[in-house]
């Protein structure tokens, strides 16, 4: 049973225009979300976190959202560029240092 | 500075072998943790070791699984009877105790069982 889902595998965007990635979770009691973003051939790279008490954190290009009652947060980047091209990951944590991560959403900023 | 290491980067192995896999944290870093990321899944947790603490141990597969962590420090990860459904990425990470949420994570080992 999946507790954090992200449900499109893969998103294709033009540079310059916004991003957003989309995140689902099932459990009110979760503390802590974040996204990692994720190279090829590399671990995952923390990139912005929201606490369950915010509905917004943004951090230069990327912004979090938090709809608490929808149990849905989504990740704004705004402008896309190449080097944003990746695998994202959300997560929530269940307890401290136990992370629940989605599958991962692809993607790829077209210049 | 120096991030999360680990070794090997590649693993391939028989059925049936013991495998150990190690990570070295980021100096300073009291949290330790195990990830596995399967073929198109997430990252499944495994294991988090915070100090001297008894580890969370809740998200091992099965008493194949095992983890130390010597001096707080390096940490190996250990396989027993290893089965194809082992094969995966198995990622290490490392945090500072007080923003458990913000890891930084090795390259991973891909450990490959035929």
């Amino acid at each position: 049973d999946q507790q954090v889902k992200q449900n499109s595998p893969s998103l294709s965007v033009q540079e310059g225009r916004i991003s957003i990635l989309n995140c689902d979770y099932t459990n009110s009691m979760f503390d802590y979300f974040l996204w990692y973003k994720k190279y090829p051939a590399e671990g995952p790279t923390f990139l912005i976190s929201i606490s369950s008490i915010k509905d917004k954190n943004e951090d230069g290009r990327f912004t979090v959202f938090l709809n608490k009652s929808a149990k849905h947060l989504s990740l704004h980047i705004v402008p896309s560029q190449p080097g944003d091209s990746a695998v994202y990951f959300c997560a929530a944590e269940r307890s401290q240092g136990n992370l629940i991560f989605g599958k991962g959403t692809k993607l790829s900023v077209k210049p | 500075g120096a991030g999360v290491s680990q070794s090997p980067s590649n693993k391939v192995t028989e059925k049936g072998k013991d495998v150990e896999l190690r990570c070295d944290p980021i100096s300073g870093h009291t949290a330790l943790y195990w990830y596995r990321q399967s073929l198109g899944q997430g990252l499944e947790f495994l294991i988090y070791f915070q100090g001297n603490s008894a580890p969370d141990k809740s998200g091992l597969p099965s008493d194949r699984f095992s983890a130390e962590r010597t001096g707080g420090s390096v940490s190996t990860l250990t396989i027993q009877r290893t089965q194809q459904e082992d094969s995966a990425v198995y990622l290490c990470a490392s945090s500072l105790a007080e923003t458990s949420y913000e890891q930084y994570f090795g390259p991973g080992t891909r450990l490959t069982v035929t």
